[in-house]
Formats: C-alpha cells, structure tokens, sequence
C-alpha cells in the first residue's frame, strides 16, 4: 500500500531540545510538505520541497530546518529556537514539480511533539 | 498572498438536517480548490476538489461544493448529515505564482458535531 509514513506518533522534549521528525513518502511523489496544526489555527506551511536537495520557507520557517537528500524522504527539525514547538506536525506530498502540478496533497497520519 | 476564510469555526447539527460550510478566498487568479476532512483520530484525507469545469463538484460521502467565482467562493454542503460526519472540515486553495506544487492555502477549520 503506498502512503506516508509518519514517525514517531507521540514525542515528548525538553525545552533546548532540538527534535527530528520523520516523514518517507512511497507513492513516488516529487513534492513533500510540512505543516503545523494549532486548534483554531488550521494548518500553516513550514516548508517544501519541490525537487530533491531544494526546498523552500513557508509562511512559518522560523526554528524549523529541513533536508532532502532522497525523493522519498524529508525529515523535519525542531530546534531550540523555535519558541512554540508543541503542536501537531503534518507531512504531506504531492504528485508533480511547478505548474504540472494540481497542488492536491496526500497526507500522514501526523506526529505531535510536546515540548515539557 | 492568498488567504482562506471559513466563517463558521464550530457547528452543531442534528442527524438529517442539511448543512452548508462556507469558504472565501481571496486571490483574482487561477485557483484550484479544495475541502479536506480530518476525522477524530485519523488523518487529513480529501473530501472534493475543483480544477476546472463544472463548478458544482461532488465528493465522497454525498458532499458537495460550488465554485462562485464572481463571489470567490467555494462552500461546501450535505443534504443530510449523519453522525459520522463528526469531524473537523478544512477548505484549501493553491494559486502560487510558482505552480500547483508549493503549497496549500488552508482556512483555520470548521469543527462540525452531530447530534444523534
């Protein structure tokens, strides 16, 4: 079954910290995304990655940092400077680069780090 | 940048009655358009979405949605809910300058209850 995996589900850290997220991607997609999720906030875009060894910031890239060293694979870093770090975090992907693409995203099942 | 606005963030409703979620974007442009759902404990998964064409566009479960343009809406609706569709509905656009592959747009979410 092809889908995103997401790892771990539950993390817990201390404050200075930092945290790597796991996301690997089977269905050959060429972008991968990730997204904050706060109650009342919807989600918010903390970086792309269109193409392997490229990404981009999204709206909220502060204390975030990233890598794309394989097409199925962008593991996301919550450093310490992040000033708010416990939320629900969200990998997704999608099909196409530029404009071949929809924008559809194919969503993880999430991890939610929380920061004691 | 484009932003995405859901007026209602929670609505209650009993089984049958008929519900309407409203969404506004705000970009002149080419947009593709999207509802995700996120039930209690599972991942984000589409709902429908809207490329082009007919701009009523109908989705799993026996929803629905309408692209306005001219009111740069795209509300979501369901002749009669369940209690199954308990879950929190998002709405989405992509209308990047960089493509389809940078990235959604997501309203802060509707958390809809249903009452058996």
């Amino acid at each position: 079954d092809g889908g995103i995996t997401q790892s771990p589900k539950y993390l817990f850290r201390k404050e200075g910290q930092n945290v790597t997220l796991s996301c690997e991607q089977n269905l050959n997609h060429d972008a991968m995304y990730w997204y904050r999720q706060d109650p009342g906030q919807g989600l918010r875009l903390i970086y792309y990655s269109q193409i392997v060894n490229d990404f981009q910031k999204g709206d909220i890239a502060e204390g975030y940092s990233v890598s794309r060293e394989k097409k199925e694979s962008f593991p996301l870093t919550v450093t310490s400077a992040q000033k708010n770090p416990t939320a629900f975090y969200l990998c997704a992907s999608s099909r196409g680069q530029g404009f071949r693409s929809t924008g559809e995203l194919f969503f993880g099942e999430g991890s939610r780090l929380t920061v004691l | 940048a484009q932003s995405v606005s859901q007026h209602n963030h929670h609505v209650i409703l009993s089984e049958a009655a008929s519900l309407e979620l409203g969404c506004n974007y705000s970009y002149g442009g080419t947009v593709n358009l999207f509802w995700y759902v996120q039930y209690p404990g599972q991942h984000l998964q589409l709902l429908l979405k809207y490329f082009s064409g007919d701009p009523l566009v109908k989705g799993i479960k026996g929803f629905e949605a309408e692209f306005i343009k001219s009111k740069f809406s795209f509300n979501l609706r369901k002749p009669s809910v369940q209690w199954s569709d308990t879950a929190e509905y998002f709405c989405a656009v992509n209308a990047g300058s960089g493509g389809g592959a940078d990235g959604l747009t997501f309203g802060k979410g509707t958390h809809l209850i249903i009452q058996p």
